[in-house]
């Protein structure tokens, strides 16, 4: 079965600063691969995709991720967080029929204003 | 509006006793997920169905069970034999299991407490 890793458990940043979240996953196969957030108090949400072609995907609100497939990494980044981006980020992976999506543990992203 | 609606949102139970999570989807989707979410543990997929009187167990099936009679619900019984029961659950649909976006909508979520 798949697996997903996230490197970060918490990260505390300033505003403007740059993020890069990690993702690791385990798939023997083609995968889909995804990040959703979850704002406080919202529900999840999608933030970005990535499902065949070029490996760096762009996603809502400036966000961006890079598929390294001899890595099995989808590292979520973001050159200049704000404040609104604070909540907790999921890495995500699916089988070619996305029928059975894995999350990772999640990542908590705190922005000090 | 379209989206998933899940009752109750908060919920009560003494150990021993069963309790059946609503989830319900206006969205024509086929395919509906459980996830148990916890801290520090992200989303643990509990069962999935992609298609009307078919659904398969996931990750952490065990204590619970679910049933698919229509296309717009995907009900979940936490059992008395579920060790841990107390969390938050989540309950989720997407289009079409196999050649569509695969994005998830999740509904809001039900907590459930078991004293």
């Amino acid at each position: 079965a798949q697996s997903v890793s996230q490197h970060n458990h918490h990260v505390i940043l300033s505003e403007a600063a740059s993020l890069e979240l990690g993702c690791n996953y385990s798939y023997g196969g083609t995968v889909n691969l995804f990040w959703y957030v979850q704002y406080p108090g919202q529900h999840l949400q999608l933030l970005l995709k990535y499902f065949s072609g070029d490996p760096l995907v762009k996603g809502i609100k400036g966000f961006e991720a890079e598929f390294i497939k001899s890595k099995f990494s989808f590292n979520l980044r973001k050159p200049s967080v704000q404040w609104s981006d604070t909540a907790e980020y999921f890495c995500a992976v699916s089988g070619y029929n996305n029928n059975d999506m894995r999350f990772g543990a999640g990542t908590r992203l705190t922005v000090k204003p | 509006d379209g989206g998933i609606t899940q009752s109750p949102k908060y919920l009560f139970r003494k150990e021993g006793q069963n309790v059946t999570l609503s989830c319900e989807q206006n969205l024509n989707h086929d395919a509906m997920y459980w996830y148990r979410q916890d801290p520090g543990q992200g989303l643990r997929l509990i069962y999935y169905s992609q298609i009307v009187n078919d659904f398969q167990k996931g990750d952490i099936a065990e204590g619970y069970s679910v049933s698919r009679e229509k296309k717009e619900s995907f009900p979940l019984t936490v059992t008395s034999a579920q060790k841990n029961p107390t969390a938050f659950y989540l309950c989720a649909s997407s289009s079409e299991a196999g050649w569509d976006t695969g994005e998830l909508f999740f509904g809001e979520g039900s907590r459930l407490t078991v004293l």
